[in-house]
């Protein structure tokens, strides 16, 4: 049973448009929530985090918004360029715990 | 330059051959986890370690092993490889195991 689901496999978008993925998650022990970011043959990297006292978290183009009482998170690009093309994972873990749960990842799609 | 390096980055092998895939990291990182990225799964954690000498397992951890006598390297071994255990494989590190995770560039693994 997948505790972080990204229920889309693919989004394609227009550059200079806004990019939204989207991340549910079962576990309500949850309170530390990340994106990371992979481009083919290399590892994942941080993007952005939001711990469960905020509802909103914003780093240059990219902001991450959590609504706690529909177990929701999603991130939005804007503007979308077409270097954020790649893999994104949304991934949730406890803020004192060990282990980091990985949702099974979103390829955008940034079309010039 | 930070970084963790894994090594090899591609290995064909046959079932039941013993293989170690090394990690290392350079950047006196507490927390050390390996992931296997399989497709529609996202990574699965399959062991971790907070510190050296403390390691722990993930979701997945049969038919692994690990050892962190260093706090540099965090090896992953398998012992007796199966046909299931073809995926590709992530060693990450962070300075806590509540931040985020600095990961390798991927080792990916074929057992024929």
């Amino acid at each position: 049973d997948q505790q972080v689901k990204q229920n889309s496999p693919s989004l394609s978008v227009q550059e200079g448009r806004i990019s939204i993925l989207n991340c549910d998650y079962t576990n309500s022990m949850f309170d530390y929530f990340l994106w990371y970011k992979k481009y083919p043959a290399e590892g994942p990297t941080f993007l952005i985090s939001i711990s469960s006292i905020k509802d909103k978290n914003e780093d240059g183009r990219f902001t991450v918004f959590l609504n706690k009482s529909a177990k929701h998170l999603s991130l939005h690009i804007v503007p979308s360029q077409p270097g954020d093309s790649a893999v994104y994972f949304c991934a949730a873990s406890v803020y004192f715990g060990n282990k980091l749960v990985f949702g099974a990842g979103t390829i955008l799609r940034v079309k010039s | 330059e930070a970084q963790v390096t894994q090594n090899p980055r591609y290995l064909i092998t046959v079932t039941g051959k013993k293989l170690t895939v090394t990690c290392s990291q350079n950047m006196n990182h507490e927390y050390m986890s390996w992931y296997r990225q399989d497709p529609g799964l996202g990574l699965r954690q399959i062991y971790y370690s907070m510190n050296v000498e403390v390691t722990d397992k993930g979701d997945v951890p049969e038919g692994y092993k690990v050892s962190r006598k260093e706090k540099r390297n965090f090896p992953l071994i398998l012992e007796s490889p199966s046909p299931n255990q073809t995926s590709l494989y992530f060693c990450a590190s962070s300075p806590q195991g509540n931040q985020p995770q600095h990961f390798g560039d991927g080792t990916r693994l074929s057992i024929l």
